[in-house]
């Protein structure tokens, strides 16, 4: 079965900082990956997706991930944070045929000046 | 590309009330998802159509619920007897093919 974990609940960085969510997945086949963010009360945004090529995919707002087959991760990284990046960080995995979302608990990120 | 519209933002209802909420996709976009969101989690898939036809069901989506998508353009998703326990942010999202899922922001529902 599917599944995807992000093990950190919540993170707090100082602006300026770099960071790195965490996301391990579970999947037989080779797995479409992609990180949303979420701001509260409100949608998901796309941060960045990962569907075949390249392992070191870039997104927006200055985020990037990479796919690790061998440790079926995909873990978000950004150099450096800005307050604005405060929000809830969810990672998920679609099924080959594309039907179904499945996604993590999340992790909150807060940003200390 | 105006993105996906929900409508309402935010519904109160009365335990034991329907309620009905739309989901407008991206025009070009034949496939359509709801999702349901509960605090402190991540989203749950509820339901999934391409064009008019509903393809899959979660097994969350009990008797209670049901979602239509007529013409294949706009969705609704209806709620029927409401419970406490139905309290949550619904999402809907849209995409054509497999790529490019664009989520609504959301109905948020509180039943008292």
């Amino acid at each position: 079965a599917q599944s995807v974990t992000q093990p950190d609940i919540h993170i707090t960085v100082s602006e300026g900082a770099s960071l790195e969510l965490r996301c391990n997945y579970s999947y037989g086949a080779t797995p479409y990956l992609f990180w949303y963010v979420q701001s509260p009360g409100q949608g998901l945004q796309l941060l960045l997706k990962y569907f075949s090529g390249d392992t070191l995919v870039q997104g927006i707002k200055g985020f990037e991930a990479e796919f690790k087959r061998s440790q079926s991760s995909f873990n978000l990284r950004k150099p450096s944070v800005h307050w604005s990046d405060a929000a809830e960080y969810f990672c998920a995995v679609v099924t080959n045929t594309g039907n179904q979302f499945y996604f993590g608990t999340g992790t909150s990120l807060t940003v200390i000046p | 590309d105006t993105g996906v519209s929900q409508d309402p933002r935010h519904k109160i209802t009365k335990r034991g009330q329907n309620v009905t909420f739309r989901c407008d996709p991206i025009s070009e976009h034949n496939r359509l998802y709801w999702y349901r969101q509960t605090l402190g989690q991540g989203p749950e898939f509820l339901t999934y159509f391409q064009n008019e036809a509903q393809l899959e069901k979660s097994r969350l989506l009990s008797d209670r619920f049901s979602a239509e998508r007529p013409k294949g353009s706009f969705s609704t998703l209806e709620i029927q007897r409401t419970e406490q326990g139905d309290s949550a942010m619904y999402l809907c999202a849209s995409s054509r093919g497999q790529g490019g899922y664009t989520f609504g922001s959301g109905t948020r529902l509180t039943v008292v």
